[in-house]
Protein backbone atom coordinates (compact mmCIF):
# COMPACT_ATOMS: atom_id res chain seq x y z
CA UNK A 1 0.00 0.00 0.00
CA UNK A 2 1.24 3.43 -0.97
CA UNK A 3 2.23 5.77 2.06
CA UNK A 4 0.16 8.45 1.82
CA UNK A 5 2.35 11.97 1.93
CA UNK A 6 1.38 15.05 2.96
CA UNK A 7 1.25 18.17 2.29
CA UNK A 8 0.32 18.16 -1.49
CA UNK A 9 1.71 21.03 -2.52
CA UNK A 10 4.15 24.15 -0.79
CA UNK A 11 5.41 27.36 -1.45
CA UNK A 12 7.97 29.00 0.23
CA UNK A 13 9.86 32.03 0.31
CA UNK A 14 13.48 31.76 0.53
CA UNK A 15 14.51 31.28 3.96
CA UNK A 16 11.64 30.02 5.60
CA UNK A 17 11.19 26.17 6.83
CA UNK A 18 9.03 23.45 5.86
CA UNK A 19 7.51 19.78 6.94
CA UNK A 20 7.02 17.32 4.60
CA UNK A 21 4.86 14.47 6.06
CA UNK A 22 4.93 10.49 5.26
CA UNK A 23 3.15 7.91 7.03
CA UNK A 24 2.00 4.37 6.55
CA UNK A 25 -0.67 2.24 7.48
CA UNK A 26 1.69 -1.07 8.05
CA UNK A 27 5.06 -1.60 9.93
CA UNK A 28 8.20 0.04 8.64
CA UNK A 29 11.84 -1.39 8.23
CA UNK A 30 12.99 2.08 6.69
CA UNK A 31 11.57 5.15 4.96
CA UNK A 32 13.96 6.69 2.33
CA UNK A 33 13.68 10.06 1.27
CA UNK A 34 13.98 11.84 -2.77
CA UNK A 35 13.96 15.09 -4.30
CA UNK A 36 12.59 15.14 -8.24
CA UNK A 37 13.30 18.37 -10.38
CA UNK A 38 10.90 18.71 -12.98
CA UNK A 39 12.30 16.43 -15.68
CA UNK A 40 14.73 14.77 -14.12
CA UNK A 41 15.44 11.49 -12.21
CA UNK A 42 15.02 11.24 -8.61
CA UNK A 43 17.88 11.97 -6.38
CA UNK A 44 18.56 10.22 -3.12
CA UNK A 45 18.41 12.29 0.07
CA UNK A 46 18.46 9.85 3.04
CA UNK A 47 17.49 6.61 4.82
CA UNK A 48 16.03 6.69 8.10
CA UNK A 49 16.38 3.16 9.80
CA UNK A 50 13.73 1.46 12.40
CA UNK A 51 15.22 1.94 15.87
CA UNK A 52 17.80 4.52 14.15
CA UNK A 53 18.95 8.04 14.72
CA UNK A 54 17.12 11.05 13.17
CA UNK A 55 19.17 11.74 10.19
CA UNK A 56 20.79 14.76 8.32
CA UNK A 57 21.85 16.35 5.05
CA UNK A 58 23.01 19.93 4.17
CA UNK A 59 19.87 21.77 5.93
CA UNK A 60 17.52 18.78 5.59
CA UNK A 61 16.70 16.26 8.10
CA UNK A 62 14.15 13.75 8.85
CA UNK A 63 12.87 11.97 11.63
CA UNK A 64 11.21 8.40 12.21
CA UNK A 65 8.41 7.62 14.13
CA UNK A 66 8.21 3.97 14.72
CA UNK A 67 4.85 3.64 16.94
CA UNK A 68 3.22 5.97 14.55
CA UNK A 69 5.07 4.81 11.49
CA UNK A 70 5.67 8.02 10.18
CA UNK A 71 8.22 10.15 8.88
CA UNK A 72 8.98 13.99 8.60
CA UNK A 73 11.02 15.80 6.55
CA UNK A 74 12.79 19.53 7.56
CA UNK A 75 13.63 21.90 5.06
CA UNK A 76 15.11 24.72 7.44
CA UNK A 77 15.60 27.71 5.70
CA UNK A 78 15.21 26.94 2.41
CA UNK A 79 16.84 27.48 -0.81
CA UNK A 80 15.80 28.09 -4.27
CA UNK A 81 17.92 24.53 -4.59
CA UNK A 82 15.55 22.60 -2.60
CA UNK A 83 12.48 23.07 -5.43
CA UNK A 84 11.21 20.15 -6.18
CA UNK A 85 9.21 16.98 -5.11
CA UNK A 86 10.30 15.00 -2.86
CA UNK A 87 9.25 11.53 -2.17
CA UNK A 88 9.19 9.08 0.50
CA UNK A 89 9.73 5.41 0.00
CA UNK A 90 9.01 3.36 2.49
CA UNK A 91 10.43 -0.68 2.90
CA UNK A 92 7.74 -2.63 5.03
CA UNK A 93 8.80 -5.73 7.26
CA UNK A 94 8.97 -8.58 5.83
CA UNK A 95 8.23 -7.90 2.29
CA UNK A 96 10.80 -8.67 0.16
CA UNK A 97 12.92 -5.09 0.58
CA UNK A 98 10.54 -3.03 -2.07
CA UNK A 99 10.22 0.35 -2.20
CA UNK A 100 6.59 2.01 -2.11
CA UNK A 101 6.68 4.94 -2.67
CA UNK A 102 4.03 8.43 -1.92
CA UNK A 103 2.69 10.29 -4.49
CA UNK A 104 5.09 13.51 -3.49
CA UNK A 105 4.89 16.71 -2.07
CA UNK A 106 6.09 19.89 -4.78
CA UNK A 107 7.51 22.00 -2.66
CA UNK A 108 8.35 25.18 -4.61
CA UNK A 109 10.37 28.23 -3.28
CA UNK A 110 10.55 31.85 -4.11
CA UNK A 111 13.23 34.17 -4.28
CA UNK B 1 31.13 7.03 -15.42
CA UNK B 2 28.15 7.17 -16.80
CA UNK B 3 25.89 6.19 -13.99
CA UNK B 4 22.53 4.77 -15.37
CA UNK B 5 21.68 4.54 -18.62
CA UNK B 6 18.41 4.32 -20.04
CA UNK B 7 17.71 4.32 -24.42
CA UNK B 8 15.76 5.33 -25.98
CA UNK B 9 14.83 8.97 -24.07
CA UNK B 10 11.44 9.22 -25.98
CA UNK B 11 9.35 6.94 -27.78
CA UNK B 12 5.55 7.07 -29.09
CA UNK B 13 4.06 3.58 -30.35
CA UNK B 14 0.46 2.69 -31.85
CA UNK B 15 -1.41 0.34 -29.59
CA UNK B 16 -0.68 -3.18 -29.74
CA UNK B 17 3.10 -2.63 -31.02
CA UNK B 18 5.87 -3.83 -28.84
CA UNK B 19 9.24 -2.39 -27.78
CA UNK B 20 12.24 -3.13 -25.28
CA UNK B 21 13.64 -0.37 -23.15
CA UNK B 22 17.25 -0.64 -22.19
CA UNK B 23 18.74 0.36 -19.00
CA UNK B 24 22.72 -0.29 -18.30
CA UNK B 25 24.60 0.83 -15.14
CA UNK B 26 27.95 0.82 -14.63
CA UNK B 27 28.47 0.75 -10.64
CA UNK B 28 28.89 -2.98 -10.69
CA UNK B 29 25.65 -2.63 -8.49
CA UNK B 30 23.69 -5.84 -7.37
CA UNK B 31 20.15 -4.82 -7.75
CA UNK B 32 18.11 -3.56 -10.26
CA UNK B 33 14.54 -1.85 -10.88
CA UNK B 34 12.00 -0.63 -13.35
CA UNK B 35 9.29 1.93 -12.46
CA UNK B 36 6.98 3.88 -14.20
CA UNK B 37 5.55 6.82 -12.80
CA UNK B 38 2.19 8.84 -13.59
CA UNK B 39 1.42 11.93 -12.63
CA UNK B 40 -0.09 12.30 -8.98
CA UNK B 41 0.63 8.69 -8.29
CA UNK B 42 5.04 8.82 -7.49
CA UNK B 43 6.66 5.38 -8.64
CA UNK B 44 5.64 2.16 -8.98
CA UNK B 45 7.44 -1.15 -8.93
CA UNK B 46 7.19 -2.94 -12.16
CA UNK B 47 9.96 -5.38 -12.14
CA UNK B 48 13.59 -5.71 -10.15
CA UNK B 49 16.55 -8.07 -9.97
CA UNK B 50 18.13 -8.58 -6.71
CA UNK B 51 21.11 -10.30 -8.53
CA UNK B 52 22.25 -11.54 -11.21
CA UNK B 53 19.81 -14.28 -13.10
CA UNK B 54 16.90 -13.66 -10.62
CA UNK B 55 14.16 -11.32 -11.32
CA UNK B 56 10.85 -10.62 -8.89
CA UNK B 57 7.63 -8.99 -9.89
CA UNK B 58 6.73 -5.90 -7.82
CA UNK B 59 3.30 -3.89 -7.61
CA UNK B 60 2.26 -3.62 -11.43
CA UNK B 61 3.77 -6.22 -13.37
CA UNK B 62 0.77 -6.95 -15.59
CA UNK B 63 1.64 -5.89 -19.33
CA UNK B 64 5.28 -6.35 -19.11
CA UNK B 65 8.07 -9.07 -19.05
CA UNK B 66 11.99 -8.03 -18.36
CA UNK B 67 15.31 -9.60 -18.65
CA UNK B 68 18.53 -9.41 -16.44
CA UNK B 69 20.97 -9.67 -19.56
CA UNK B 70 23.94 -10.16 -17.66
CA UNK B 71 25.23 -7.75 -14.16
CA UNK B 72 24.89 -4.60 -15.74
CA UNK B 73 21.90 -4.61 -17.80
CA UNK B 74 18.38 -4.86 -17.03
CA UNK B 75 15.56 -4.75 -20.01
CA UNK B 76 11.81 -3.53 -20.11
CA UNK B 77 9.65 -5.65 -22.67
CA UNK B 78 6.24 -4.39 -23.73
CA UNK B 79 5.00 -7.22 -25.34
CA UNK B 80 1.52 -5.65 -26.68
CA UNK B 81 1.64 -1.74 -25.75
CA UNK B 82 -1.61 -0.26 -24.35
CA UNK B 83 -2.85 3.51 -23.59
CA UNK B 84 -2.47 2.77 -20.24
CA UNK B 85 1.43 2.17 -20.62
CA UNK B 86 1.91 5.99 -21.57
CA UNK B 87 3.96 7.00 -18.58
CA UNK B 88 7.42 7.73 -17.86
CA UNK B 89 10.05 4.65 -17.05
CA UNK B 90 13.03 5.28 -14.87
CA UNK B 91 15.15 2.50 -14.23
CA UNK B 92 17.37 2.01 -11.12
CA UNK B 93 20.07 0.50 -9.30
CA UNK B 94 21.39 -0.33 -6.06
CA UNK B 95 24.50 -1.91 -4.37
CA UNK B 96 21.90 -5.10 -2.66
CA UNK B 97 18.47 -4.94 -2.59
CA UNK B 98 16.65 -2.88 0.82
CA UNK B 99 18.45 -0.80 2.62
CA UNK B 100 20.67 0.93 0.09
CA UNK B 101 20.54 4.00 -2.09
CA UNK B 102 19.00 3.63 -5.39
CA UNK B 103 20.67 5.41 -8.60
CA UNK B 104 17.81 6.32 -11.46
CA UNK B 105 18.60 6.77 -14.85
CA UNK B 106 17.14 9.45 -16.79
CA UNK B 107 14.05 8.23 -17.58
CA UNK B 108 11.91 7.28 -20.75
CA UNK B 109 8.67 9.29 -21.95
CA UNK B 110 6.33 6.78 -23.48
CA UNK B 111 3.32 7.65 -25.39
CA UNK B 112 1.15 4.82 -26.56
CA UNK B 113 -1.68 5.92 -29.26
Amino acid sequence: QQPVQSPQAVILREGEDAVINCSSSKALYSVHWYRQKHGEAPVFLMILLKGGEQKGHEKISASFNEKKQQSSLYLTASQLSYSGTYFCGTERQNAGNMLTFGGGTRLMVKP
Amino acid sequence: NAGVTQTPKFQVLKTGQSMTLQCAQDMNHNSMYWYRQDPGMGLRLIYYSASEGTTDKGEVPNGYNVSRLNKREFSLRLESAAPSQTSVYFCASSVEQGLETQYFGPGTRLLVL
